[in-house]
């Protein structure tokens, strides 16, 4: 069975500051994961995804995220913080080669961005 | 162009009246989703369509009912809600239905039932 847990519900940084938001996934297969970003009142947005290529996985906006298979863990990173960065962040993974359709989702993580 | 679009971005509605959502995608994809979002809280997957044709019914109670008249359009028919319907209603499409691909999300209608 697979599911994913984001380990701080609420993460609080100075703008130019590196941000790190963790995620640790439980995957029986071959995981796909994906970063999501929500904005306020808005629907989600595809931040990057990996899917068994290269484990340094770059998105979009400077985001990026590694896939450390022995720790099973997809963490995402940002060398230098923005204010527009302040969202919510979704990881989420979809196992391959299963029968389970759907996509599996992480509790979330509120990132602040102090000016 | 990866964008999917909602409408009516807001929606009020008393609990005997009966309302739809629309949702629309021109990206070619063949499976679209309805998911419901509670505050704070992640989507949670109501409905899945592949090739036009119910796949996955998450036990979603039967005053929501979905409807998907063609490959770019999928409905969501409101019945006799209830106060806790109250939600963020978000759609999302795929290139087919299958696991390891990205799902496209629209906006969302923010449902309020009074």
């Amino acid at each position: 069975a697979q599911s994913v847990t984001q380990l701080d519900s609420h993460v609080s940084v100075s703008e130019g500051t590196p941000v790190l938001l963790r995620c640790n996934y439980s995957s029986s297969y071959s995981p796909s994961l994906f970063w999501y970003v929500q904005h306020p009142n808005k629907g989600l947005q595809l931040l990057l995804k990996y899917t068994s290529a290269a484990t340094l996985v770059k998105g979009i906006n400077g985001f990026e995220a590694e896939f450390k298979k022995s720790e099973t863990s997809f963490h995402l990173t940002k060398p230098s913080a923005h204010m527009s960065d302040a969202a919510e962040y979704f990881c989420v993974v979809s196992e391959v080669n299963t029968g389970r359709r759907a996509l599996t989702f992480g509790s979330g993580t509120r990132l602040q961005v102090q000016p | 162009d990866t964008e999917v679009t909602q409408t009516p971005k807001h929606l009020v509605m008393g609990m005997t009246n009966k309302k739809s959502l629309k949702c629309e995608q021109h990206m070619g994809h063949r499976a679209m989703y309805w998911y419901k979002q509670k505050a704070k809280k992640p989507p949670e997957l109501m409905f899945v369509y592949s090739y036009e044709k119910l796949s996955i019914n998450e036990s979603v109670p039967s005053r929501f009912s979905p409807e998907c008249p063609n490959s770019s359009l999928l409905n969501l028919h409101l019945h006799a809600l209830q106060p806790e319907d109250s939600a963020l209603y978000l759609c999302a499409s795929s290139q087919v239905e299958g696991a390891g691909l990205e799902q496209y999300f629209g906006p969302g209608t923010r449902l309020t039932v009074t």
